[in-house]
C-alpha cells in the first residue's frame, strides 16, 4: 500500500501565479487534511473533509481552496501564490481518533 | 479553545540519559492526546496515543488531567530518537482535526 501520496514534493512559484497540490490515499479513510508547517510555528490546519462531499476551514485557510473529489482524493489549490504561502504542506487521512497517516509532503517556495 | 504548548523548541540530551518532552493541553471537554514524531527527511508518523496506555520504542506518555499534561518520557536516550516530536490534541473525544503544539526537537549527543 502506498498509504498518502502527494504530489509533486517540490514546487517553485512567482508571486501571483496559481498552483494545485495534489493527495490521494489508498487506505478507505473517511477524513482527509491539509496542514502547513513552518518553523516555529508547528503544523496548522488550512482545511479538512470528514467525509467525502464536505470541507471545512481550518486555522489558517486564507488563500486557500480545497476540493474533495473523491473519497481518495483531496486537493489544495492555490490561486495566486503569496511568498507568506512558503511552507512545507502536508496531506494526512484518517479513519477516526487522531490516527493520522501523513504524506511525505510537499515543498513550496514562492519567490 | 483548544490549545497545546510545548514549551522547549530544542532539548539535548546525553545518550543514555532520562529524556522528558514536556506537553501541555487547554481543552474543557475530553481531549483524545498524541504524540507525533518526524525523524529527519521523513514524514510524521503516530508515536502513541494515549488511549493505547502503549509504550513505543521505549517512551511512554501519561495523560495528568489535573495538570493538563502528556509529558513523553523514556528512561534511556538513544541516538536514533533524535528527531523533532509534536503533541497533539482532538478534542470532542476524538472527533475534531488535531491540533498540534509547535514542536519539540530532540537531540541526543553521543
Amino acid at each position: 500500500n502506498a498509504g498518502v501520496t502527494q504530489t509533486p514534493k517540490f514546487q517553485v512559484l512567482k508571486t501571483g501565479q496559481s498552483m494545485t497540490l495534489q493527495c490521494a490515499q489508498d487506505m478507505n479513510h473517511n477524513s482527509m487534511y491539509w496542514y502547513r508547517q513552518d518553523p516555529g510555528m508547528g503544523l496548522r490546519l488550512i482545511y479538512y473533509s470528514a467525509s467525502e462531499g464536505t470541507t471545512d476551514k481550518g486555522e489558517v485557510p486564507n488563500g486557500y481552496n480545497v476540493s474533495r473529489l473523491n473519497k481518495r482524493e483531496f486537493s489544495l489549490r492555490l490561486e495566486s501564490a503569496a511568498p507568506s504561502q512558503t511552507s512545507v504542506y502536508f496531506c494526512a487521512s484518517s479513519v477516526s481518533l487522531g490516527g493520522y497517516t501523513f504524506g511525505s509532503g510537499t515543498r513550496l517556495t514562492v519567490v | 479553545a483548544q490549545r497545546v504548548t510545548q514549551p522547549e523548541k530544542l532539548l539535548s540530551v546525553f545518550k543514555g540519559a532520562p529524556v522528558e518532552l514536556k506537553c501541555n493541553y487547554s481543552y474543557s471537554g475530553s481531549p483524545e492526546l498524541f504524540w507525533y514524531v518526524q525523524y529527519s527527511r521523513q514524514r510524521l508518523q503516530l508515536l502513541l496515543r494515549h488511549i493505547s496506555r502503549e509504550s513505543i520504542k521505549g517512551f511512554t506518555a501519561d495523560l495528568n488531567k489535573g495538570e493538563t499534561s502528556f509529558h513523553l518520557k523514556k528512561p534511556f536516550a538513544q541516538e536514533e530518537d533524535s528527531a523533532m516530536y509534536y503533541c497533539a490534541l482532538s478534542g470532542n473525544s476524538g472527533n475534531t482535526p488535531l491540533v498540534f503544539g509547535k514542536g519539540t526537537r530532540l537531540s541526543v549527543i553521543a
